[in-house]
């Protein structure tokens, strides 16, 4: 059971847009910044977006952050096929057990 | 470029040890802080540890507390994690990840370790 809740699978069609949530808590999501991950298949991670909304140099602009309260959304806009791929909310979380925590993950098909 | 390239993964015994290693290169690697992320086979991503920049914090999943050690030696640009008492359970492929821009802004490619009689 992960701390952080996602949707085990969405999908969408090529060029649609499409939205990943992400549920935590005061501890986490609501007192810390959210990043997101891409895991292409058979690959490491990769971050997609960091501090609630900010984007690493070479990640395009169709992939999008928000954070309100203590969920946050992964938006991807114009799908493409090489979207596939399994995606992951992460944030800090200042509880007893402090540490990082991910969420379960989300598969992204595009049909 | 940065690069963070792992080793140290095999296969071991119930009860047994593992010494992992990343080694650093492409950035200043006593600057940032450092983290191991574990994914068992078909599994989601599991924070394991975590180190800052000077080893002056660390922190550990309540899952590895006790049994596996993080250190770091920025002399030789490298990150280690000691696993001791392994279980099956801990059978994964391990990351090293930098927190740069970002927690995770850099991942390794991964060593996998397997825990099994």
């Amino acid at each position: 059971q992960s701390v952080l809740t996602q949707p085990p699978s969405v999908s969408a069609a090529p060029g649609q847009k499409v939205t990943i949530s992400c549920s935590g808590s005061s501890s986490n999501i609501g007192n810390n910044y959210v990043s997101w991950y891409q895991q292409l298949p058979g690959t490491a991670p990769k971050l997609l977006i960091y501090d609630n909304n900010k984007r690493p140099s070479g990640i395009p602009d169709r992939f999008s952050g928000s954070k309100s309260g203590t969920s946050a959304t992964l938006g991807i806009t114009g799908l493409q096929t090489g979207d596939e791929a399994d995606y992951y909310c992460g944030t800090w979380d200042s509880s007893l057990s402090a540490g990082q925590v991910f969420g379960g993950g989300t598969k992204l098909t595009v049909l | 470029e940065v690069q963070l390239v792992e080793s140290g993964g095999g296969l071991v015994k119930p009860g047994g040890s593992l010494r992992l290693s990343c080694a650093a290169s492409g950035f200043t690697f006593s600057s940032y802080s450092m983290n191991w992320v574990r994914q068992a086979p078909g599994k989601g991503l599991e924070w394991v540890s975590s180190i800052s920049s000077s080893s002056s914090y660390i922190y550990y999943a309540d899952s590895v507390k006790g049994r596996f050690t993080i250190s770091r030696d920025n002399a030789k640009n490298s990150l280690y994690l000691q696993m001791n008492s392994l279980r099956a359970e801990d059978t994964a492929v391990y990351y090293c990840a930098r927190y740069g821009s970002g927690w995770g802004d850099y991942w390794g490619q991964g060593t996998l370790v397997t825990v099994s009689s």
